[in-house]
């Protein structure tokens, strides 16, 4: 199983361009995310989708958008690149189904990342 | 927010040792989680806690849920090289729209092996 795969794996933009960064899985999982990942930030959560055709705010949601028009995919948008949004995205998706006794949501699978850089 | 703390941000060890990491909050968590991340890819899972005290093995792993819901451990016996990482742990409260929108992620530690 290919699980959450992410395109392109390496990006150099210039500051101003724009990119979309392409997220997939096959785990039919209703929930979706963009994480970024910055030396001694930890990951943290641009955007994420609880299913097609919706999605919310994470932590860090500015100078991003994002898309989910359909169920495996979940785009993440960057319509002018600054060079703070250099990092290493990550995108991560789980099932809806909950946990009996915690309430909480299964845990998240990731995909293997794609690094950015904005010059 | 809430933060999760990790620490040290590194560590070195010697091959066939045990090394132990914790994870503390100011917030009680229902769900703790242990990731690790090989270098060049993403966050794999290791082991999930769903229950204060719960005590739980993965081979040579052995991770537990603190009893006050606001820490958990990670023991790792016999250590390799391919331990070698970034250990994650993170904490997850109830979700009442959905979605894993309240997980909250530690910042890391790099772990090292020497042969």
């Amino acid at each position: 199983n290919a699980g959450v795969t992410q395109t392109p794996k390496f990006r150099v933009l210039k500051t101003g361009q724009s990119m979309t960064l392409l997220c997939a899985q096959d785990m039919n999982h209703e929930y979706m995310y963009w994480y970024r990942q910055d030396p001694g930030m930890g990951l943290r959560l641009i955007h994420y989708s609880v299913g097609e055709g919706t999605t919310a705010k994470g932590e860090v949601p500015d100078g991003y958008n994002v898309s989910r028009l359909k169920k495996q995919n979940f785009l993440l948008g960057l319509e002018s690149a600054a060079p703070s949004q250099t990092s290493v995205y990550f995108c991560a998706s789980s099932s809806r189904a909950v946990h009996l006794l915690t309430r909480t949501n299964s845990p998240l699978h990731f995909g293997n990342g794609t690094r950015l850089t904005v010059t | 927010g809430q933060q999760l703390n990790q620490s040290p941000q590194s560590m070195f060890i010697q091959e066939g040792e045990d090394v132990s990491m914790n994870c503390t909050s100011s917030s009680i968590f229902n769900t703790w989680l242990w990731y690790k991340q090989d270098p060049g890819e993403g966050p794999v899972l290791l082991i999930a806690l769903y229950k204060a005290g719960e005590l739980t093995s993965n081979g040579r792993l052995t991770a537990q849920f603190g009893i006050t819901r606001k820490d958990s451990f990670l023991n790792i016996s016999a250590s390799i090289p391919s331990d070698v990482g970034i250990y994650f742990c993170a904490g997850q409260r109830v979700t009442m729209a959905g979605a894993n929108s309240k997980l909250t992620f530690g910042k890391g530690i790099t772990l090292s092996v020497r042969p």
